[in-house]
């Protein structure tokens, strides 16, 4: 399966700011995917990132709250916008090693204060 | 829009003893089926899957097995040992255009000694 890193790996912030979250890959992918799971809870899809085109994003999650970039195969980021309390959470990128197959990256701890 | 449903939300069992977890999905479409093991603080990681072509699927202690008719699949744990408590992950795919997956709620398992 393919390496994938992400940073930072955690961070605290202050409302009202912006975070970037970084995903690398060992590998060229077409597809990569950012998840938020909040505490206790399970993984909920923001976005699909393919190289080359806009995001898609889920119902719930807009844009504006969740620019993604997709410069290449091997990278995306993810920015969390305009922070709150409520954007407290995990943040997970994976890609797609195989039909449906997804691998995950170790994750970034966002605390929002 | 593809639906999965996860029980139980919390399992204790002792060292040795058996564990099933079971999924229900509402796309009779879906094709793939991926269980993912968490455990505390890291990444999930993708533990065993089964392809819409076939009923079960082994691996050393632990097995899936899918029923397409009653839109079920399952996941068994054999001769549990402590290092198998975590949580965990069904998920089945939302067909068409890129198949994304859907999470299910998580099962806790926790295996005393």
């Amino acid at each position: 399966s393919a390496v994938i890193s992400q940073k930072p790996s955690r961070d605290i912030c202050q409302r009202g700011t912006s975070l970037t979250i970084q995903c690398q890959v060992d590998s060229q992918v077409t597809m990569m995917f950012w998840y938020r799971q909040q505490p206790g809870q399970s993984l909920t899809l923001i976005a699909t990132a393919n190289q080359g085109s806009e995001a898609t994003y889920e119902s719930g999650f807009v844009i504006d709250k969740f620019p993604i970039s997709r410069p290449n195969l091997t990278f995306s980021t993810l920015t969390v916008s305009n922070m709150s309390p409520e954007d407290s959470s995990i943040y997970l990128c994976s890609v797609e090693g195989g039909p449906g197959v997804e691998f995950f990256g170790p994750g970034t701890r966002l605390t929002v204060l | 829009g593809e639906n999965v449903e996860q029980h139980p939300s919390t399992l204790s069992v002792q060292e040795g003893d058996s564990a099933v977890i079971k999924c229900t999905y509402s796309d009779s479409a879906s094709n793939y089926f991926p269980w993912y093991k968490q455990e505390l603080g890291k990444r999930p990681q993708l533990i065993i899957d089964i392809r819409s072509n076939v009923g079960e699927k082994k691996d050393q202690r632990i097995a899936v097995t899918l029923n397409k008719t009653a839109k079920h699949f399952s996941l068994h744990i054999t001769e549990t040992q402590p290092e198998d408590s975590a949580v965990y992950f069904c998920a089945a795919p939302q067909v068409g255009g890129y198949n994304k997956l859907i999470f299910g709620a998580g099962t806790r398992l926790a295996v005393h000694p």
